[in-house]
């Protein structure tokens, strides 16, 4: 699976859009962006994914860029409740591997 | 609801014990998985099974053992053969549909090794 790469951590204003960006060079044609989160002792939930095109749903947008280098999920209106870790991963949508293979992520704090 | 159930949340185990960790998951998911958390990083793949009666060792098998004689439980044992348990450990599930693999986790165990 490609590597991807994300800042160790960021901040966000309450209310205010929080753009989290992610490398993933070495991505392949038939590999999706996926992204989870964690908030503190739970286990991950499932955000939002995609192959090359924009995705929107009720948590997030996801951005793609044209070669496929790299994306950014938009949380629009962050809240206190959005602080967690956050993680990219790339995978294939076909094939044997079932695994999801989880980084470090970024760890986002919403402040008041 | 649909969902994964994981217990016990906490677990406190002496040393050259063995435990096993519960999971199950009512969601009709053919795959499921065991992960492990330490301080401050990301999940490490232990085990995951695709179907019943099948599974493969992960990234750090050494000192666990599973098994997945229905699709609905994957329970994980920590032998006394794994070093260093005291971890937090978390579940899940994935339906096996092709291009989507978004998996579904339970809400963690979290053992000490006393």
């Amino acid at each position: 699976d490609a590597k991807t790469t994300q800042p160790p951590s960021m901040d966000c204003a309450e209310g205010r859009a929080a753009n989290l960006p992610c490398n993933h060079s070495t991505i392949s044609g038939n590999e999706y962006v996926y992204w989870y989160r964690q908030i503190h002792s739970q286990g991950p939930q499932y955000i939002i994914h995609g192959l090359k095109n924009n995705e929107t749903n009720e948590m997030a947008s996801l951005i793609i860029t044209e070669d496929r280098k790299s994306s950014t999920l938009i949380l629009p209106h962050a809240t206190l409740r959005d602080t967690a870790v956050y993680y990219c991963i790339v995978r294939p949508s076909r094939g044997s591997n079932y695994k999801l293979t989880f980084g470090k992520g970024t760890l986002l704090t919403v402040n008041p | 609801d649909g969902g994964i159930t994981q217990s016990p949340k906490y677990l406190f185990r002496k040393e050259g014990q063995n435990v096993t960790l519960s999971c199950e998951q009512n969601l009709n998911h053919d795959a499921m998985y065991w992960y492990r958390q330490d301080p401050g990083q990301g999940l490490r793949l232990i085990y995951y099974s695709q179907i019943v009666n099948d599974f493969q060792k992960g990234d750090i098998a050494e000192g666990y053992s599973v098994s997945r004689e229905k699709k609905e439980s994957f329970p994980l044992t920590v032998t006394s053969a794994q070093k260093n348990p005291t971890a937090f450990y978390l579940c899940a599930s994935s339906p096996w549909t092709e291009g989507y693999y978004g998996y579904t986790f339970g809400s963690g165990t979290r053992l000490t090794v006393v």
